[in-house]
């Protein structure tokens, strides 16, 4: 069985200051990862994905995230907070190369940036 | 382009009620999914469309949940005899799924349907 665990509900952080959300993953064979974001009263957006190649990964709105494979994790990163980065943020894995496999999410961080 | 969208935003029913929820998933994406988000739980599976069929529907929680998906296009989500505990956003996403080249693809959200059982 796959799983993700985003092990904070909740990181403060000062608008300016680097930011990281955390995430560990478990699943057999080569995992894909992506993050996404969800803000109030709207759907998931995507931000990013690791599939193969480089470990870090750039998306959207100046985020990053770095797989790491001895560690299982894909924690989400990004130089300077913005306010507007405030949001529910999740992880999700699934099995790549095997055709179909369920994506499975964590249970979201949210992230708090204050002015 | 469009999104995914669902309709309607918003559903309130009494218990014992039957539900439909509507998703229109992107242009072109083969593959649609139907989650559920309640407080606290983050995104449950429910069930996988590639194309109308459904090769899994394990996350489907009871015999009282069905789906299906008509033209490769329009899905609906049926609840019968709405429980208090089926209150949650229902979400829609679609991707390119085995149509794109790639064997997996990211998955593009609708804006959800929340329901409320009273």
């Amino acid at each position: 069985a796959q799983s993700v665990a985003q092990p904070e509900d909740q990181v403060n952080v000062a608008e300016g200051n680097p930011l990281t959300v955390k995430c560990t993953y478990s699943v057999s064979g080569n995992p894909y990862l992506f993050w996404y974001v969800q803000y109030p009263n709207r759907g998931l957006q995507f931000l990013l994905k690791y599939i193969t190649g480089d470990n870090l990964v750039k998306g959207s709105y100046g985020f990053e995230a770095e797989f790491n494979k001895s560690q299982t994790s894909f924690h989400l990163k990004k130089p300077s907070a913005l306010v507007s980065d405030s949001a529910l943020y999740f992880c999700a894995v699934t099995r790549g190369n095997s055709g179909y496999s369920t994506l499975t999410f964590g249970k979201g961080t949210m992230l708090l940036v204050s002015p | 382009g469009a999104g995914v969208s669902q309709s309607p935003s918003n559903k309130v029913t009494e218990k014992g009620k039957d539900v439909e929820l509507r998703c229109d998933p992107i242009s072109g994406h083969t593959a649609l999914y139907w989650y559920r988000q309640s407080l606290g739980q983050g995104l449950e599976f429910l069930i996988y469309f590639q194309g109308n069929s459904a090769p899994d529907k394990s996350g489907l929680p009871s015999d009282r949940f069905s789906a299906e998906r008509t033209g490769g296009s329009v899905s609906t989500l049926t609840i019968q005899r709405t429980q208090q505990e089926d209150s949650a956003v229902y979400l829609c996403a679609s991707s390119l799924g085995l149509a794109g080249g790639r064997s997996y693809n990211e998955q593009f959200f609708g804006p959800g349907t929340r329901l409320t059982v009273l």
